[in-house]
């Protein structure tokens, strides 16, 4: 079983419309979470950090549910520009290293 | 541009052949990591630095792989006989305490 899970995708959805991924850590002991969005051939960047009371950055919702390792991002009224691939990811060990889930690819349509 | 460079952007060779990276990381950032990505997966970890130190390495990274940073700044990861598995994108980050900050990666080809 992968360390880290996520709805397989593509999520293909009209702009304005409201989506939202979920993905599945294995490790109980993790202590921090995040989201990563990566466009095509570039790197990965912080979209934005997941804790436990939940965390809003304007359309973007992040929700972490530690009883059962589950992290979602809700996405409200999509943009064109929001077409990229979301990462799910799990701070792990001691060193800091990130574990990556495998990504779900969004494409937002006019 | 302060951010994580990463040199060459393309790379493709023969199997067989031995390949180079180099990562030159943000200035002040004294952690330095190096992730594979292959088509459709998120990057997996591969090795660590705190300053010079290597502190850990994936098992992902055999006896054909070896990663350097020998003043604390910039990292090379090298690959011996490289084999047509090891086609994918290297990608590396740096921090300083916190948020890690991922370069352009290195796409490597092996025909």
């Amino acid at each position: 079983r992968k360390e880290v899970e996520q709805d397989p995708g593509p999520f293909n959805v009209p702009e304005g419309a409201t989506v939202a991924f979920n993905c599945t850590y294995s490790n109980s002991a993790s202590q921090s979470f995040f989201w990563y969005r990566q466009d095509c051939r570039k790197e990965p960047k912080l979209l934005m950090s997941v804790y436990s009371s939940g965390n809003e950055d304007g359309r973007f919702t992040a929700q972490l549910n530690r009883a059962s390792q589950y992290i979602s991002l809700l996405i409200r009224d999509s943009k064109l520009s929001d077409s990229a691939t979301y990462l799910c990811v799990v701070l792990s060990g001691g060193y800091n290293k990130l574990i990556f889930g495998a990504g779900t690819r969004l494409a937002v349509h006019p | 541009d302060t951010g994580v460079s990463q040199d060459p952007r393309h790379k493709i060779t023969k199997r067989g052949q031995n390949v180079t990276f180099r990562c030159d990381p943000i200035s002040e950032h004294n952690r330095l990591y190096w992730y594979r990505q292959t088509l459709g997966q998120g990057p997996e970890f591969l090795t660590y630095f705190q300053n010079e130190a290597q502190l850990e390495k994936s098992r992902l990274l055999s006896d054909r792989f070896s990663a350097e940073r020998p003043k604390g700044s910039f990292s090379t990861l090298e690959i011996q006989r490289t084999e047509q598995g090891d086609s994918a994108m290297y990608l590396c980050a740096s921090s300083f305490l916190g948020e890690q900050f991922f370069g352009p990666g290195t796409r490597l080809t092996v025909l």
